[in-house]
């Protein structure tokens, strides 16, 4: 079955404190590996696609990477507007799209 | 401006009082496609569509219908909401007939069914 799986649930960062977001999956056929962002009452907009594994790409403080079986999101040096929920999603080759339950990322200032 | 939107925003309904929500895109985009998002449970795909007059079942579609007989638009059906369709409720499009590509959400309606 396919599936996602976001880690951890929650996390508190001291402005400047780098970290890392998992998202771990599962998937028949992946067409694309994506991460979102989301603030509180809004849609998700979205921050990157990865397709394969080895694949990078860097937005201002956050750089996304892929490897066959995980994909991680770094946050170098947040700062308190990082703060929001991150999501991971997958495209599968039915072309259905799965959602993870996210990472909720509070910086502090 | 490229842009979803949703209406209504905001609902308060009965159980068994048949609604619409509607969708637009205006950015000629092929795939649509409905989530709901509730606590715990995160973004669960109901219906998508990629192409018009194509659509296909997520994995909640149970209560729910869709129709696509043009391009820019995504509606979506309760015939009978129940309690448990109480939900915020997101529309997105996408370039493309796969999911190869990124969305583009909508703001969300928020749903209460009493």
């Amino acid at each position: 079955e396919d599936q996602v799986t976001q880690s951890p649930e929650a996390l508190r960062l001291q402005e400047g404190e780098s970290s890392s977001l998992n998202c771990s999956y599962t998937v028949s056929g992946l067409r694309g590996l994506f991460w979102y962002r989301q603030d509180p009452g809004k849609g998700p907009e979205f921050l990157f696609t990865l397709y394969s594994a080895g694949e990078e790409k860097e937005k201002e403080r956050l750089k996304a990477t892929l490897t066959k079986k995980e994909s991680f999101l770094h946050i170098t040096a947040p700062k308190p507007e990082d703060s929001a929920t991150y999501l991971c999603a997958f495209g599968n080759r039915d072309d259905k799209i799965i959602f993870g339950k996210g990472t909720r990322l509070h910086i502090l200032p | 401006e490229a842009q979803v939107t949703q209406n209504p925003r905001y609902l308060i309904t009965v159980t068994g009082k048949k609604l619409t929500v509607t969708c637009s895109q205006n950015m000629n985009h092929e795939y649509m496609s409905w989530y709901r998002q509730d606590p715990g449970l995160g973004l669960r795909q109901i219906y998508y569509s990629m192409n018009v007059e194509v659509t296909d079942k997520g994995d909640v579609p149970e209560g729910y219908k869709v129709s696509r007989k043009e391009k820019r638009n995504f509606p979506l059906i309760l015939e009978s909401p129940s309690p448990n369709q109480t939900s915020l409720y997101f529309c997105a499009s996408s370039p493309g007939t796969s999911s190869y590509n990124e969305q583009f959400f909508g703001p969300g309606t928020r749903l209460t069914v009493l």
